[in-house]
């Protein structure tokens, strides 16, 4: 099945940094989604992006299909954007593969 | 987007009892998948949930295990059999949406089995 392989594990962040997150996949995808996980557990979607780039707020977000990865750009960082950052792809549909995840901490 | 209940949304069992989650949606919707994640761990799909039919499973699920309803487009239910501790993870179910090839989630149900 699809790999997908998520960099860094794990960063420390002061407030106010600005971060970025890979994700690579081993396969052609149709659907790429980024998640943040918060500390209750519940995912929230970031970006639905299989291709191109998008912005939301301090967030913003890159997928490169034909070199198979995707880039998450987290700037000036808050406490609140602590916790795990997801990756997911799916060769088909909704079904998807989930890297290991990003686990992002900003201290004040 | 669709708006997904998971109910309950935390529970403690006894080893050897079963769970069954529910996940009601606002709308109808063609795919509904359940998936779990292990403390610590990333998140991992059970199975596709077909309406009319026998759920479809990924390998190293299985059905007596994890026995799963779609009785109609706007409801599933995922049934954890015979519980052991190895089955404390988080449980979340999961909906296509209706114009392009994104998935949502529900809340989750985080189980711990003692």
């Amino acid at each position: 099945g699809i790999q997908v392989e998520q960099s860094p594990p794990d960063l420390i962040l002061q407030e106010g940094a600005n971060s970025t997150l890979r994700c690579n996949f081993s396969d052609s995808v149709n659907n790429l989604q980024w998640f943040h996980q918060n500390p209750w557990g519940q995912l929230i979607n970031l970006f639905y992006i299989p291709s191109g780039t998008k912005q939301n707020g301090r967030l913003s977000a890159t997928t490169v299909a034909t070199e198979r990865y995707s880039l998450l750009y987290i700037s000036s960082s808050q406490t609140t954007d602590s916790g795990v950052y997801f990756c997911a792809v799916a060769p088909g549909s909704y079904q998807l593969t989930f890297g290991k995840g990003t686990k992002l901490s900003v201290i004040p | 987007s669709a708006v997904i209940s998971q109910k309950p949304s935390r529970d403690i069992c006894q080893r050897g009892t079963s769970l069954t989650i529910q996940c009601q949606v606002d709308s109808q919707v063609t795919m509904m998948f359940w998936y779990r994640q292990q403390p610590g761990q990333s998140l991992t799909l059970i199975a596709t949930a077909n309406q009319g039919s026998e759920a479809t499973y990924e390998s190293g699920f299985v059905i007596d295990k994890f026995p799963i309803s779609r009785p109609n487009l706007t409801f599933s239910t995922l049934t954890v059999s015979n519980m052991s501790p190895e089955d404390s993870s988080i449980y979340l179910c999961s909906v296509g949406s209706r114009s392009n090839t994104e998935a949502f989630f529900g809340q989750g149900t985080r189980l711990t089995v003692v």
